[in-house]
């Protein structure tokens, strides 16, 4: 089937430390895009790429980085900087190009608590 | 403020019923989309309208959209206990329309 997964399912990051979110389509979408919620929040965009090695900060992007080195994958790296990063995050995928009227497809989200 | 806010924050309605969740946003739009999330879950797609729509329907979704006022409903009839989720808007602004701006949501809660 295709889709998106997204592992660990829960993730637990000790002080100082970074911790890295996997996300993989098998979607063959061009646009993928990342994502925090908070309780009882909608969602914020973190990071988002259009095309494989090309990425752009979202809303918040400070204490998190990425990379697009395949097509299929769009890993997070949330940073020791980020230093309120207990949350939900979601990824996403999306068929390319700017403009289209296409959804969004998500994954089921990794939960990040602080140890 | 948010570019998507919804109202109510909370709908609690008996199993059978419809129910009526509205938003509103500032910015003029490429196109409006509705998506579900079950608690703990991703989001799922319901239904996008373009802004030239004004109405589109979904087995028991109806969404309708007001330009000229930059709102949208969702109406859910004939309510299920399945479909108590939270439910979002998202618009897609006609700058930078490959990203999308999410609302705060709607907790929907059927009950039996």
């Amino acid at each position: 089937d295709g889709g998106i997964t997204q592992s660990p399912k829960y993730l637990f990051r000790k002080e100082g430390q970074n911790v890295t979110l996997s996300c993989e389509q098998n979607l063959n979408h061009d646009a993928m895009y990342w994502y925090r919620q908070d309780p009882g929040q909608g969602l914020r965009l973190i990071y988002y790429s259009q095309i494989v090695n090309d990425f752009q900060k979202g809303d918040i992007a400070e204490g998190y980085s990425v990379s697009r080195e395949k097509k299929e994958s769009f890993p997070l790296t949330v940073t020791s900087a980020q230093k309120n990063p207990t949350a939900f995050y979601l990824c996403a995928s999306r068929v390319g190009w700017v403009g289209s009227n296409q959804p969004q497809h998500f994954g089921d989200g990794t939960r990040l608590s602080i140890l | 403020s948010q570019q998507g806010e919804e109202d109510p924050q909370a709908l609690s309605i008996q199993e059978g019923e419809n129910a009526t969740m509205n938003c509103s946003y500032k910015t003029s739009i490429n196109n409006l989309q509705w998506y579900r999330q079950n608690s703990g879950r991703g989001l799922v797609h319901l239904i996008l309208i373009r802004s030239n729509e004004r109405e589109k329907h979904s087995g028991r979704l109806r969404v309708t959209l007001d330009t000229s006022k930059k709102s949208s409903s969702l109406l859910i009839t004939a309510s299920r206990a399945a479909d108590t989720a939270s439910y979002f808007c998202a618009t897609a602004l006609i700058q930078g329309a490959q990203k999308l701006v999410f609302g705060q949501g709607t907790r929907l809660t059927i009950n039996p």
